[in-house]
């Protein structure tokens, strides 16, 4: 089955306590993003990836690190996570060549508290 | 002021009847429009596509695009109770990212 596959879906941390979200998606798609969703914001890209070893900032990219070394995967690193991090997660991938846009294929999120 | 705008709702309807979702954007310049439908608990799966203005209707959906206006809409004719989501509208230009509405929550209640 196609899909994009994240964990942990549900994530309790402390302020300062470094952690991973990884992502991984099984389409062989070049393309892959972190969102956060948080009320009334909607869905804001963190970083995203066009291919291996190439990443770049999203709107919201401080306070969180990616790395892009396979193709398949794309995870979310917070080094010193903080309370305003608390938010819920989403990975997505999309085959490239200018089609991204229009069929981003999206994980069921993680829901990180930061205490 | 957001590039894009979306009623966030409650809108709650009963079984059957048609239900209009709206976003309106402030930037002419992009050409693609989706609309994403996202469960409880799950990821946004993409619903309908539509590039540049016009109609598109995918049976009990149709997304409608009024560049002139700005304002793009979601249509669903004999709404389920298994419609009940939240709806987000995106939108987006070239190869740059998408930008997303902040959705509206739907309850169809039999």
């Amino acid at each position: 089955e196609a899909q994009v596959t994240q964990n942990p879906r549900y994530l309790i941390t402390v302020t300062g306590k470094k952690l991973t979200v990884t992502c991984s998606q099984n389409m062989n798609h070049e393309y892959m993003s972190w969102y956060r969703q948080d009320p009334g914001l909607g869905l804001r890209q963190i970083y995203y990836s066009m291919n291996v070893e190439v990443t770049d900032k999203g709107d919201v990219p401080e306070g969180y690190k990616v790395s892009r070394k396979e193709k398949r995967n794309f995870p979310l690193i917070l080094e010193s996570p903080s309370p305003n991090q608390t938010s819920l997660y989403f990975c997505a991938s999309s085959l490239l060549a200018g089609s991204h846009l229009r069929s981003l294929h999206f994980g069921n999120g993680t829901r990180l508290t930061v205490t | 002021q957001k590039e894009v705008e979306q009623d966030p709702g409650p809108l709650s309807v009963p079984e059957g009847a048609i239900v209009s979702l709206n976003c309106t954007y402030s930037n002419s310049a992009f050409q693609y429009f989706m609309w994403y439908r996202q469960y409880s608990r799950k990821g946004p799966e993409l619903l309908m596509y539509t590039y540049s203005s016009g109609n598109k209707e995918d049976g009990r959906f149709t997304a409608q695009v009024d560049k002139s206006s700005k304002y793009i809409s979601l249509f669903i004719r004999d709404s389920q109770p298994s419609d009940s989501a939240t709806y987000l509208c995106a939108m987006g230009q070239g190869t740059d990212k998408l930008i997303f509405g902040t959705g509206t929550r739907l309850q169809v209640f039999p």
